[in-house]
């Protein structure tokens, strides 16, 4: 089955910095990739999507790059905001059981 | 986004009890739904894929015959904890995907006494 490894697991910057948290997947058959934020008790967000057929997408301050020859992909969070601290997932899925595997989460913290 | 309704948000139950939690989607259909379950500081760890009008498919290492999952509507999952101990105590949350992306509920926070 799938395996999803997300790097790092923890994550610490300055307000106005930008954080990077990366996910590798196992599954070359894999073609969607959502990242979702979970804040304390609260169910995941989905904040940005990407799917097999594209490298980049971006969202205002959030972008995703999939590279699916490395089977790589991630998160990058610009001008960064103390609202932005959460839990940070990456998933993978593909195929027709719509399956999500997710990665272990990232807790990042950004500083005031 | 697509919404995703659980019930209750928490629970507290004695040992040897069940518990049903209920997952809906409130405005669309969902063949398919998926239970997970989160212990604190840890990833989503998935359970059983729902199917509407046929059994669920359970992931490894998870009993079927403690975590029932019925999947009786397009709109609505119930997952039951049969008789629950302690170390069942953890958060339960559904998802319901429109689409591709995966819209989860509230989740549950189930503690077992």
């Amino acid at each position: 089955g799938e395996n999803v490894e997300q790097h790092p697991s923890t994550l610490s910057v300055q307000e106005g910095d930008s954080a990077v948290i990366k996910c590798t997947y196992s599954d070359s058959a894999s073609n969607y990739f959502p990242w979702y934020k979970q804040e304390l008790g609260k169910r995941p967000q989905l904040i940005i999507d990407i799917r097999s057929n594209v490298g980049e997408k971006k969202d205002q301050r959030i972008a995703v790059t999939l590279n699916k020859t490395a089977k790589h992909f991630s998160l990058h969070i610009t001008e960064t905001q103390p609202e932005d601290s959460a839990v940070y997932f990456c998933a993978a899925s593909g195929g027709s059981n719509y399956k999500l595997t997710f990665g272990k989460g990232t807790l990042l913290t950004v500083n005031p | 986004g697509a919404v995703v309704s659980q019930h209750p948000s928490w629970v507290i139950c004695k040992s040897g009890t069940s518990v049903k939690i209920e997952c809906r989607s409130l405005d669309f259909q969902a063949t398919t739904m998926f239970w997970y379950r989160q212990f604190p500081k840890q990833s989503l760890m998935l359970m059983a894929t729902s199917n509407e009008g046929s059994k669920a498919t359970y992931e490894q290492g998870v009993e079927k015959d403690k975590f029932l999952i019925n999947h009786a509507s397009l709109t609505l999952s119930t997952l039951t904890v049969t008789s629950a101990h302690p170390e069942d105590s953890s958060f339960y949350i559904c998802s319901a995907r429109r689409d591709s992306a995966a819209f989860f509920g509230q989740g549950t926070r189930l503690t077992v006494v």
